[in-house]
């Protein structure tokens, strides 16, 4: 079955850097990624998410890209500010597949 | 608000007892799922239900027994815990099952003692 592996654990940047989170799945077969942010005493919720056609997409401060050879993808967050300290989940999953998670990161932007 | 909504938000219970975490969505959506989710643990898929009928059970152990009367609803009956089932438990629904944006509620923290 699929294997999503996330890293880093936790992320602590200065405001206005970048910052950058990767993860790698192991089934050639999924085609599509999701990004879910959790803050504090919240449920996960939906960010940004990429599809196997496409090599990356942006969303403002946001964005993801795929590299389906090496089976990775990445979340790049730019000029980032206090507000995006959270958990942040990779996921991946195949047609009619259900979504398998990463374990998380942990990013802390300091003021 | 995400247009799910679970209750209670936090649960403490001891092993013998026997309650229920319920969960609600407004979106007119046909899947819904619980998810389990343990500190510095992946999010672990617990049941799926489609339209009504449960399409995954993820060799869950049966203290764990969910139901879903209706498309909006969702409940997962606990009874006799571990210690070690205290966790954040995390409903969500899908316009369909699979590949479509998830919406999650806030959660239920579930303590056993």
């Amino acid at each position: 079955g699929e294997n999503v592996e996330q890293h880093p654990s936790t992320l602590s940047v200065q405001e206005g850097d970048s910052a950058v989170i990767k993860c790698t799945y192991s089934d050639s077969a999924s085609n599509y990624f999701p990004w879910y942010k959790q803050e504090l005493g919240k449920g996960p919720q939906l960010i940004i998410d990429i599809r196997s056609n496409v090599g990356e997409k942006k969303d403002q401060r946001i964005a993801v890209t795929l590299n389906k050879t090496a089976k990775h993808f990445s979340l790049h967050i730019t000029e980032t500010q206090p507000e995006d300290s959270a958990v942040y989940f990779c996921a991946a999953s195949k047609n009619t597949d259900k979504l398998i998670f990463g374990t998380g990161t942990r990013l802390q932007v300091f003021p | 608000e995400t247009g799910v909504t679970q209750t209670p938000r936090h649960l403490v219970m001891g092993m013998t007892n026997k309650k229920s975490l319920k969960c609600e969505q407004h979106l007119g959506h046909n899947a819904m799922y619980w998810y389990k989710q343990s500190a510095k643990k992946p999010l672990e898929l617990m049941f799926v239900y489609s339209l009504e009928e449960r399409v995954e059970n993820n060799s869950v152990p049966s203290r764990f027994s969910p139901e879903c009367p209706n498309s909006s609803h969702l409940f997962l009956h606990l009874h006799t815990l571990q210690p070690e089932d205290s966790a954040l438990y995390l409903c969500a629904s899908s316009q369909d099952y699979a590949l479509e944006e998830a919406f999650f509620g806030q959660g239920t923290r579930l303590t056993v003692v």
